[in-house]
């Protein structure tokens, strides 16, 4: 069964303080990776979408990457405005469309 | 641009009640998708449509039901009504399989419907 785990649960940062999340997953052929960003009450706001090992993606402040088990996202001097829950998901070659999300980080960037 | 459209955004129930959420996806996009979260929790795939059939399900209650029809909108049901049922319900859609890379699918999501059984 497809399953992700995300770490850390919470992350507090200071404005300008780089990190990272990770994302570990487990998939019968990966058909497709996706890191979605959360704001309270809302639903996710899709961020990448990364298809195989070794795959990067930018989006400003953030930035992606693939492995065969894990996904990182980086977050590069982060802002106020960064502040969210960031979910990992993937979608497996062995189902036809369910999208499985993981836990979700809680990013608290503070001024 | 034209976003994924759920109806109603809040609903507020007793226990054993029937309650039903609505959702208009994306023009063009045939694939719905429901998902349930709980407070402090991540989305829990319910099921999914393609082209007014059931595509995939998850771990959608028995009490649950879902369609979706000729033009691609799709209701959620749900009865019997539990406390625990008390989440917010998110509707999804994506694009066509043409457009799709590699067949993944990006969601798109709505605002969500927040179901509170009392």
């Amino acid at each position: 069964e497809d399953q992700v785990t995300q770490s850390p649960e919470a992350l507090r940062l200071q404005e300008g303080e780089s990190s990272s999340l990770n994302c570990s997953y487990t998939v019968s052929g990966l058909r497709g990776l996706f890191w979605y960003r959360q704001d309270p009450g809302k639903g996710p706001e899709f961020l990448f979408t990364l298809y195989s090992a070794g795959e990067e993606k930018e989006k400003e402040r953030l930035k992606a990457t693939l492995t065969k088990k894990e996904s990182f996202l980086h977050i590069t001097a982060p802002k106020p405005e960064d502040s969210a829950t960031y979910l990992c998901a993937v979608q497996g070659k062995t189902s036809y469309d369910k999208v499985i999300f993981g836990p979700g980080t809680s990013l608290s960037v503070i001024p | 641009a034209a976003g994924v459209i759920q109806s109603p955004r809040h609903l507020i129930k007793e226990k054993r009640e029937t309650a039903t959420l609505k959702c208009y996806p994306i023009p063009r996009h045939d694939t719905v998708y429901w998902y349930q979260q709980g407070p402090g929790q991540d989305p829990q795939f319910l099921i999914s449509f393609y082209e007014k059939m059931q595509s995939d399900k998850g771990s959608i209650p028995d009490r649950f039901s879902a369609q979706q029809f000729s033009d691609y909108h799709s209701e959620l049901n749900m009865s019997s009504l539990e406390l625990g049922d008390s989440a917010l319900y998110f509707c999804a859609s994506s694009p066509p399989w043409t457009s799709r890379n590699s067949g993944a699918n990006v969601l798109t999501f709505g605002a969500g419907s927040r179901l509170t059984v009392l």
